[in-house]
């Protein structure tokens, strides 16, 4: 049965410090994403991938936050300097194709607390 | 400003009855719209996808409905199950240069009661 899977699946850290998440997409898939749920905002696309290529990460604060895919069985994201307001859960999706026109699979999710 | 809007926020109902959720969208061009449901805790699984096309799509228990010309879709649960409870995400797919856009609705929260 293959799924997304991301870790850790929850991280607590205090402010100030780096935080780097990771993501192995469904074997064969060619699109990653990476989105933030919060309660207030909902679920937000940060950033997406297709062939290790950014496409678009216009949804990523750039000052502390990167994207990477080193390779094509791992996708990461990292915080530095993390701050309490980057609290959430980050999940990251998988798909073949165009992001727009495919079914993506989600993962589990991080929840991520910053104090 | 490209917006997807769903109603109701929350929604509590009775084991076996049926339920109608709605989303409005004014995304464009339209790509494709989807219904996700996410359960507590977990990432959010598809339902369903629509094209501009398509104006009916099923899944089992759940039928989603499109009009592209109002711009608006919808959600059915029929004969709901305590299993249904979960939050339900609606998604409109915009094509732009980078290949896509994806503008989420804030969800609505159902819940089924014994």
């Amino acid at each position: 049965d293959a799924r997304v899977t991301q870790t850790p699946r929850h991280k607590v850290t205090e402010m100030g410090q780096e935080v780097t998440m990771r993501c192995q997409p469904i074997l064969g898939h060619n699109t990653v994403f990476w989105y933030r749920q919060t309660m207030m905002q909902g679920l937000e696309l940060l950033a997406y991938f297709r062939n290790r290529a950014p496409l678009d990460d216009s949804g990523m604060p750039k000052d502390r936050f990167s994207a990477e895919m080193p390779d094509a069985t791992l996708a990461t994201l990292k915080i530095q300097p993390s701050e309490p307001r980057d609290s959430a859960v980050y999940f990251c999706a998988s798909g073949l194709g165009l992001a727009g026109s495919y079914e993506q699979y989600f993962g589990p999710g991080t929840r991520l607390t910053v104090t | 400003k490209n917006q997807v809007e769903q109603s109701p926020q929350s929604l509590i109902i009775l084991e076996g009855k049926n339920c109608t959720l709605q989303c409005n969208y004014t995304v464009s061009p339209f790509s494709n719209l989807r219904w996700y449901k996410q359960d507590t805790g977990r990432g959010p699984v598809s339902l369903t996808i629509m094209t501009f096309s398509e104006n009916t799509k099923s899944n089992g228990r759940y039928t989603a409905t499109l009009d592209a010309d109002t711009k608006q879709s919808s959600l059915h649960i029929t004969a709901s199950q305590l299993s249904d409870s979960a939050s339900y995400i609606c998604v409109v797919s915009v094509m732009n240069n980078a290949g896509n856009m994806l503008t989420f609705g804030g969800g609505t929260r159902l819940m089924v009661k014994p």
